[in-house]
């Protein structure tokens, strides 16, 4: 399968672990990229490869992999981290690439 | 500091061509550690993937839409540019260009546009 499936909705309380997952066949064998949208803005790149951060990124965002799944995780979510969040990586081609459908978080 | 711009027609008539272009500042679509690609977000709804071209005119294209795109770069304007054809009202999106940076185990869009919003309406 060439399809990322992410959950539609999380929630988070302010200050609390959320945990955003994102699966598919093609995680195992490549390494997801998440990005964050806030409305009316572009995505921006906030997590790569297999734990990395861009720079200005804050350091409560890590991510992983097992498997075909792969994780983002906001460790101390505060509020102005609600956005929605896509996950990415090539497709089972290896040349090809494929969105994830996006998770919307709600930081409470 | 990098900077990526679209550019184009906000407003393309159904069956026309669609077509954008994106000027790279502050460094080089000639540069080989870079693709340069497209993606859009129709209202309201996710991220597609369009194609990539990289600086010797070798390009990929979403499956999905591969019969319509052409995905071109022109080193001597610093820019790169999306025609999609046989446009309908379903290709109307807000469309990025993006910088893809990485290896062969893990890529990514480290750089965006700011989107253009492409409307297909009569």
């Amino acid at each position: 399968s060439s399809e990322l499936t992410q959950d539609p909705a999380v929630s988070v309380a302010l200050g609390q672990t959320v945990r955003i997952t994102c699966q598919g066949d093609s995680l195992r064998n490549s390494y997801a990229s998440w990005y964050q949208q806030k409305p009316g803005q572009a995505p921006v790149l906030v997590i790569y490869g297999k734990n990395n951060r861009p720079s200005g990124i804050p350091d409560r965002f890590s991510g992983s992999r097992s498997g075909n799944t792969a994780t983002l995780t906001i460790t101390g979510a505060q509020a102005e981290d609600e956005a929605d969040y896509f996950c990415n990586s090539r497709d089972s081609s290896g040349i090809l690439y494929v969105f994830g459908s996006g998770t919307k978080v709600t930081v409470l | 500091q990098v900077q990526l711009q679209e550019s184009g027609p906000g407003l393309v008539k159904p069956s026309e061509t669609l077509s954008l272009t994106c000027t790279v500042s502050g460094g080089s679509v000639s540069s080989g550690s870079y693709y340069w690609g497209w993606i859009r977000q129709p209202p309201g709804r996710g991220l597609e993937w369009i194609g990539y071209v990289f600086h010797s005119g070798s390009a990929n294209y979403n499956p999905s839409l591969k019969s319509r795109v052409t995905i071109s770069v022109d080193a001597s304007k610093n820019q790169f540019s999306l025609k999609l054809s046989s446009v309908t009202a379903a290709d109307t999106a807000v469309y990025y260009c993006a910088r893809d940076y990485g290896d062969y185990l893990s890529r990514y869009f480290d750089l965006w546009g700011r989107g253009t919003l492409v409307t297909v309406s009569s």
